[in-house]
Order: C-alpha cells, then structure tokens, then sequence
C-alpha cells in the first residue's frame, strides 16, 4: 500500500515565527501535492512537484514556499506565520500520468 | 474555469438505504474523476478513479458512473451502513497536462443504526 506520512497531526505556532511542515511517500511517485483544507472553502492546492527541485504553483501560494530536494519529501514553509494561516493542511501524491492522489493524514496547524 | 459541484452538502439517512451521490462539473474536457472519502480530522481515502473513457467503475458495495457530456458523476452506495458515514468528496483532473485536481466541497453523509 501507498503510504505517505505528515511530520505531524498538530501544531502550535506564534505569529511570526517559520514553520515547517514536511511529508514523505514511500511509492517513489513522481507528483507530490500540499492543500490546504477550511471548512466551507473546500480543498485548495497552494503548490505541487512534478520531480526533484520542480514546483508549480497552485491556487493560493501566497504566503507560502515549498522544497522539494528528495524524491520522496516535499516541505511546504510558511516563512513568517499568520493566523489566517491556521488550517488543515494535507499532502499527497501520485505517479503520472492522472493516477489516483493518495493523502496523508493531514497536520492541523493553529497559529496564535 | 473548472467548477465542480456536490449537492446536497448533507445527508441523514437509516441504515440500508441505497443512497446516490451527486457531483456536477462545468468543462466536459476532464481526464478523469476521482471520488474520496474523509472520515472527521483525517486525509481523504481514494474511493474509484474513472478516466474519460470509462463509464463507471466498480469497488465492493460501491459503483461510480460519468457521463461526461452532461458534466455529472454519481457515487451509488448499496445497503448503506454507519461505518459509511463520513464527508465524500469527487475531484476532476481537466485535460491539458497539469496534474492538478479541482474538488468539490464535498457532501457529509450520516447513516444512522
């Protein structure tokens, strides 16, 4: 099975501070994916990878940088968080060509 | 822009119902459907994947159809349990290269013992 795993299920943070948030697949896929998840605004992808060092950005990056220097890790940084950043965020990824999406567990972050 | 559309955002049925899902898109050029399930506070499970070409697909109690010409997919759940209950979730993959999936917001089913 698909395993992809997040640093961890919560997080507390101050305003201000860098924050990071990683997530790691053991598929060897290609594509690897960070949301962001609000209660009546749905998913929304912030950035994806589609191979080592590649990213795209998704639909609201601001505020937001990722790292992809391994395969099977892609980081999402808040380099400077805000509390309109807290949230649900969930990773995931795929191998290509439009295969399924697998998710990991997901990290509830509360910025204070 | 694709939009993707699940109505109702919830639902309260008993137990062993046949229950049908609804999910509506805007651009007809998918390159597929994907339909999840999120159970409260976790990740989304992946559910059925149905390409363009498919018309439905089948997992267990489970059966997804597309009729990509009407913009519309449906999650068929046979002899609903409460183990079903969660938030079910159908995403779209738009031609063109990207990899990127557009979700709807999901609809929270309830099924009651």
């Amino acid at each position: 099975d698909v395993k992809v795993t997040q640093s961890s299920r919560y997080l507390v943070k101050r305003t201000g501070e860098k924050v990071f948030l990683e997530c790691v697949q053991d598929m060897d896929h290609e594509n690897m994916f960070w949301y962001r998840q609000d209660p009546g605004l749905g998913l929304r992808l912030i950035y994806f990878s589609y191979d080592v060092k590649m990213k795209e950005k998704g639909d609201i990056p601001e505020g937001y940088s990722v790292s992809r220097e391994k395969k099977e890790r892609f980081s999402l940084i808040l380099e400077s968080a805000s509390t309109n950043q807290t949230s649900m965020y969930l990773c995931a990824s795929s191998p290509p060509p439009g295969d399924k999406q697998y998710f990991g567990p997901g990290t509830r972050l509360t910025v204070t | 822009k694709q939009e993707v559309t699940q109505i109702p955002a919830a639902l309260s049925v008993p137990e062993g119902e046949n229950l049908v899902l609804n999910c509506s898109f805007t651009d007809s050029a998918i390159y597929n459907l994907q339909w999840f399930r999120q159970d409260p506070g976790k990740g989304l499970t992946s559910l059925l994947l149905i390409q363009s070409s498919q018309r439905e697909q089948t997992s267990g109690r489970l059966n997804a159809s597309l009729d990509k010409s009407s913009g519309r997919s449906t999650l068929y759940i046979a002899a609903s349990q409460p183990g079903d209950s969660a938030t079910y979730l159908c995403a779209v993959k738009t031609q063109g290269g990207s990899e990127k999936l557009v979700f709807g917001k999901g609809m929270k089913l309830t099924v009651n013992p």
